[in-house]
């Protein structure tokens, strides 16, 4: 049982560039999550899914998008990196009012 | 808006020195506060759920309690090993999400 996988775990882009990173849970959770954590800023949440095909915009969705088309998968995609987009990114998945566990998480730096 | 506000930022502890961790919260309604432990270079590894106040939950050397306004975690006999940052979440009862809200967190440091 793995749990939360995320990869990259670490990636160095150049602004204006593009990637997706890739979140995938073999919980068979409805609910999955992503968050960007920035030092002495905490987790904010960027987008969450409440299931396959359902996504809605957390707190700090800009230059961002994502997509559900399976229970497994959740990426995220950066469209054109800006240096704020610098930051360390987590996914997480839960069960319905459950506790959220979390992936290793990757670290993103936008030169 | 639901806040949540974790003191003291930094805590540095002997070997055996027993200490507390303040969560302070506002939320429209807690469905659940959530505490996680953050070692360097790592995901939030989840540690206690706690519902209602009066509640208290333990692992190892560590107690979580809750009140109406706040929750804490206390560390008895702390080792180098509990040597973390710990988080502190909030989930809303009202308006259907499950969204959590995190507070800044702790690092704890404990010295041999």
């Amino acid at each position: 049982n793995a749990g939360v996988t995320q990869t990259p775990k670490f990636r160095i882009l150049k602004i204006g560039q593009s990637m997706t990173l890739q979140c995938t849970q073999d919980m068979n959770h409805n609910y999955m999550y992503w968050y960007r954590q920035d030092p002495g800023m905490g987790l904010k949440l960027i987008y969450y899914s409440v299931g396959a095909g359902i996504t809605d915009k957390g707190e700090v969705p800009n230059g961002y998008n994502v997509s559900r088309s399976t229970t497994e998968d959740f990426p995220l995609r950066l469209e054109l990196a800006a240096p704020s987009q610098t930051s360390v990114y987590f996914c997480a998945s839960s069960s319905r009012w459950g506790a959220q566990f979390f992936g290793p998480g990757t670290r993103l730096t936008v030169l | 808006e639901d806040q949540v506000t974790q003191s003291p930022e930094a805590l540095r502890l002997q070997e055996g020195e027993s200490s507390s961790l303040n969560c302070s919260y506002t939320v429209s309604g807690l469905r659940g506060l959530f505490w996680y432990r953050q070692d360097p270079g790592k995901g939030p590894e989840f540690l206690f759920t706690l519902y209602s106040a009066g509640e208290e939950k333990e692992k190892e050397r560590l107690k979580a309690t809750l009140t109406k306004k706040e929750s804490f975690l206390h560390i008895t006999a702390p080792k180098p090993e509990d040597s973390a940052t710990y988080l502190c979440a909030v989930q809303a009862a009202q308006g259907g999400s499950e969204k959590l809200v995190f507070g800044k967190g702790t690092k704890l440091t404990v010295n041999p």
